[in-house]
């Protein structure tokens, strides 16, 4: 029984483009994050909710936005996709917001703007 | 700026013996690290974690050592097995930042 589950698990699109990326968590977790992996390998924290409140949003550009319809469900949307967003996005989740808890991380969506 | 860093990308290490992978950091204020291992097409998975207030945690085959005054901590992996062939992410936490920043990876390759 998958704990993270992200789909799509593949997305390729053209520039220009808008499309999401959905999340969701059956661990019962209070907090969901959003993390970018790119050509480099660099694992970076984009967004984290906690009970559906935003807690940290990190430099990223605004053609970005998480929503959070409820506490096990973060999405991702992107709107006007580039070249660059051209990554592994991970959706993780831990049991509350104090950072040191073990998150539980989502098999990836791979992104490929063409 | 990379303020956690894992300077080999990769390690190749003989079934049994020991792997040492290693993660360096710059920020003071960090207080908490994990190790996350990561296969592929899959997300990282926890694997062991030390407090800044240790300078040693053990989990079964897996050590790691925290160097403080170095900014140092080093995963120990014995006997090594082929089926630890994986990605390995260090992380670093200050508290009540709600983040980690990961590591780079190394690759650790367990030949049979």
């Amino acid at each position: 029984d998958t704990a993270v589950s992200q789909t799509p698990k593949y997305l390729v699109t053209q520039m220009g483009n808008d499309k999401s990326i959905k999340c969701e968590q059956n661990l019962g977790h209070d907090t969901m994050y959003w993390y970018k992996q790119d050509s480099k390998k660099f694992l970076k924290i984009m967004f984290s909710y906690n009970n559906k409140e935003l807690i940290i949003n990190e430099t990223v550009p605004n053609r970005f936005s998480p929503k959070s319809p409820d506490k096990a469900h973060l999405n991702l949307h992107i709107n006007s996709l580039e070249l660059g967003d051209s990554a592994v996005y991970f959706c993780a989740s831990s049991q509350e917001r104090g950072g040191r808890e073990t998150q539980y991380f989502g098999p990836g969506t791979r992104l490929l703007v063409l | 700026d990379q303020q956690v860093k894992q300077n080999s990308p990769s390690l190749s290490v003989q079934e049994g013996r020991i792997s040492i992978l290693n993660c360096d950091y710059t920020n003071s204020m960090f207080d908490y690290f994990l190790w996350y291992k990561k296969y592929p097409a899959e997300g990282p998975t926890f694997l062991i974690s030390i407090s800044s207030i240790k300078d040693k945690n053990e989990d079964g085959r897996f050590t790691v050592f925290l160097n403080k005054s170095a900014k140092h901590l080093s995963l120990h992996i014995v006997p090594s097995q082929p089926g630890d062939s994986a990605v390995y992410f260090c992380a670093a936490i200050s508290s009540g930042t709600y983040k980690y920043i990961f590591g780079t990876g190394t690759r650790l390759k367990v030949l049979a």
